[in-house]
């Protein structure tokens, strides 16, 4: 049963235009998100995460935004660089179970120079 | 910055082998994880260590075990390999003691078996 869905398999979008990356989840328990990004070959990388007390984190060019009542979060990207292109993951944790992450199944970004 | 370091970064086994699987965590991470992950699947998560002892165990199989020595680095011992063990494993580490929080991953290694 996924828990964690990114429903997108993959995106295109123009160098400078906004990368909107979405996720939806379907344990309400959940209350810390966060993205990665993976190239081939890679470990994923940390973008940056979210608990369910925001709805809102920004860094830099990164923002995830929470809606805890739809029981989905998004990444933006703003502006889109062609470096961006790559696989990005969702994942989500729940505190009553300690350490364990789900994972969506990833949505893969080109950003389009 | 120091980051996740995994050995080998590959490995070849053979059927019903044995496979050692190394993961030193950044530095002063007191919890380490392991994932698997199978061509075109999402990360799954095997098991965790916090402070040398398990703290969350996932969808490790009976064949696989794991330890997080006094150093905080940590093993994934499989034996008896199958064949759809062939996989990306990967180590991750926090600094968040027993709670959620973001986890540095590893480069991987990848282990194929014959």
């Amino acid at each position: 049963d996924q828990q964690v869905k990114q429903n997108s398999p993959s995106l295109s979008v123009q160098e400078g235009r906004i990368s909107i990356l979405n996720c939806d989840y379907t344990n309400s328990m959940f209350d810390y998100f966060l993205w990665y990004k993976k190239y081939p070959a890679e470990g994923p990388t940390f973008l940056i995460s979210i608990s369910s007390i925001k709805d809102k984190n920004e860094d830099g060019r990164f923002t995830v935004f929470l809606n805890k009542s739809a029981k989905h979060l998004s990444l933006h990207i703003v502006p889109s660089q062609p470096g961006d292109s790559a696989v990005y993951f969702c994942a989500a944790s729940a505190s009553y179970t300690g350490n364990q992450f789900y994972f969506g199944t990833g949505t893969s970004l080109t950003v389009i120079p | 910055a120091a980051g996740v370091i995994q050995s080998p970064r590959h490995l070849i086994k053979e059927k019903r082998e044995t496979a050692t699987l190394k993961c030193y965590p950044i530095p002063r991470h007191d919890t380490v994880y392991w994932y698997q992950q199978g061509p075109g699947q999402d990360p799954q998560f095997l098991i965790s260590f916090y402070e040398k002892m398990q703290s969350d165990k996932g969808s490790i199989p009976d064949r696989f075990s794991a330890q997080q020595f006094s150093d905080y680095h940590s093993e994934l011992n499989m034996s008896s390999l199958e064949l759809g063990d062939s996989a990306l494993y990967f180590c991750a580490s926090s600094g968040v003691g027993g709670g959620a929080g973001a986890q540095y991953f590893g480069p991987g290694t990848r282990l194929l078996v014959l």
